[in-house]
């Protein structure tokens, strides 16, 4: 059966620092992959969304990026943190037919 | 894009009665309408979704219709428990192995009271 891992599962980070996100599939191969992120009490925001290695779209411009290195792996990635970064980040992946499903998230606080 | 609409954003029901939260959409070649559930602190679940080739779903105490000419479909979950309290998103998209990303609603946060 296919599970989804992402971590780390929370995150404490500064203003300004670095960001690295990861999560992974296994399970399936080629599959879609969405990051999205959640502030608090809020409804769900799409990111970014890959349907290969190598190939992200962006759906919002912020200082956020991804990337996709192999076929199961997706990273969430930013230069310097902002305040406005701080959420809940879901990680998606989607078989046939647009059944998605979410991985466990990764709660960032920015302080 | 498709723009989905979901209300109401918070519902509060007595034990035992049922609960219906609506959502309307935009794109007409939408054709697939999940629904998730997601407790505090929770990654959403999937908990029934229907395709556009059919009207209504059940699962046990929970039910989504469709209606594709006015395009909205609806959650109904029947007897309601306690352990049915969370936020509730509905969602939209076509049907396509490409990038098309489920479009979804902003969440109904119910609540059963004892």
């Amino acid at each position: 059966s296919q599970t989804i891992h992402q971590w780390p599962a929370t995150l404490v980070q500064p203003v300004g620092s670095p960001l690295s996100l990861e999560c992974t599939v296994e399970g399936t191969s080629n599959p879609n992959l969405y990051w999205y992120r959640q502030a608090a009490g809020r409804g769900l925001q799409l990111l970014f969304y890959s349907v290969g290695i190598g190939q992200i779209s962006s759906e919002v411009p912020q200082n956020l990026s991804a990337s996709r290195p192999q076929d199961r792996q997706f990273i969430l990635s930013s230069k310097k943190l902002l305040l406005s970064d701080s959420g809940f980040y879901l990680c998606a992946w989607k078989r046939d037919y647009n059944e998605q499903f979410f991985g466990p998230g990764t709660r960032l606080t920015v302080l | 894009g498709e723009n989905v609409e979901q209300h109401p954003s918070t519902l509060s029901v007595q034990e035992g009665d049922s609960a219906v939260i609506k959502c309307t959409y935009s794109d007409s070649a939408s054709n697939y309408f999940p629904w998730y559930k997601q407790e505090l602190g929770k990654r959403p679940q999937l908990i029934i979704d229907i395709r556009s080739n059919v009207g209504e779903k059940k699962d046990q105490r929970i039910a989504v219709t469709l209606n594709k000419t006015a395009k909205h479909f609806s959650l109904h979950i029947t007897e309601t428990q306690p352990e049915d309290s969370a936020v509730y998103f509905c969602a939209a998209s076509r049907n396509s192995n490409s990038g098309y990303a489920l479009n979804f609603g902003k969440g109904t946060s119910l609540l059963v009271t004892p």
